[in-house]
């Protein structure tokens, strides 16, 4: 078991420009979410997918976001014209199973992201 | 919606001594809740979950946390804490498809 993987672990970047973070779930986890961390919160949801189909977005996902799951594998997460607020760490975490309540969530390292 | 709050953004104990991180959570339904702990520059790390079994749920690293329905609390304790406990720690509660988490208690160890 190797866990969840996210690439870049940093990334910097300047205002307007577009920035792609890549997720490799456990190898078996059928469940992949996205969250938004910010300095001294804690994650804020912002989208899942269960196999390749994307079921659920938060409305913090405004529609410079995008995010896809091809072949339900790993997940990529675009962020378009990025801004000063987008500056956050951008977690992944996987899940097995049909969405029960009591699933546990595994979490990736993160990538860290700085919009200058 | 189901929430939860962290009261203390920041708790300091000493070496050994007793750890106590609370957690109040808010749901029109029983909670699903949890416990994560963040080390610098890495993801979250389930300590802990409560799923409406017992209500005193044993984790890892010697960390356990009990459910009071009456109380509405799901706080983490342990009784001895070690240097390397010094993190972030998350309570969190499950809503629908995502996860809710609490604003986090940074623990500090004193030698």
């Amino acid at each position: 078991d190797t866990g969840v993987s996210q690439n870049p672990r940093h990334k910097i970047t300047k205002r307007g420009q577009n920035v792609t973070f890549r997720c490799d779930p456990i190898s078996e986890h059928n469940r992949l979410y996205w969250y938004r961390q910010t300095l001294g919160q804690g994650p804020e949801f912002l989208t899942y997918f269960q196999n390749e189909a994307q079921l659920e977005k938060s409305r913090l996902l405004s529609d410079r976001f995008s995010a896809e799951r091809p072949k339900g594998s790993f997940s990529t997460l675009e962020i378009q014209r990025t801004e000063q607020g987008d500056s956050a760490m951008y977690l992944c975490a996987s899940s097995l199973g049909q969405g029960a309540v009591g699933e546990t969530q595994y979490f990736g390292p993160g990538t860290r992201l700085l919009v200058l | 919606a189901q929430s939860v709050t962290q009261l203390g953004s920041h708790v300091s104990v000493s070496e050994g001594a007793l750890v106590l991180l609370r957690c109040n959570y808010s749901s029109s339904v029983p909670p699903y809740l949890f416990w994560y702990v963040q080390y610098p520059n890495q993801g979250l790390q389930l300590l802990l979950k409560y799923t409406s079994a017992a209500t005193l749920v044993k984790g890892i690293n010697g960390f356990e946390a009990e459910f009071k329905k009456s109380e509405t609390s799901f706080h983490l304790t342990k009784p001895s804490a070690h240097m390397s406990d010094a993190a972030e720690y998350f309570c969190a509660v499950r809503e629908r498809n995502d996860m809710r988490f609490g604003a986090g208690t940074r623990l500090t160890v004193k030698p």
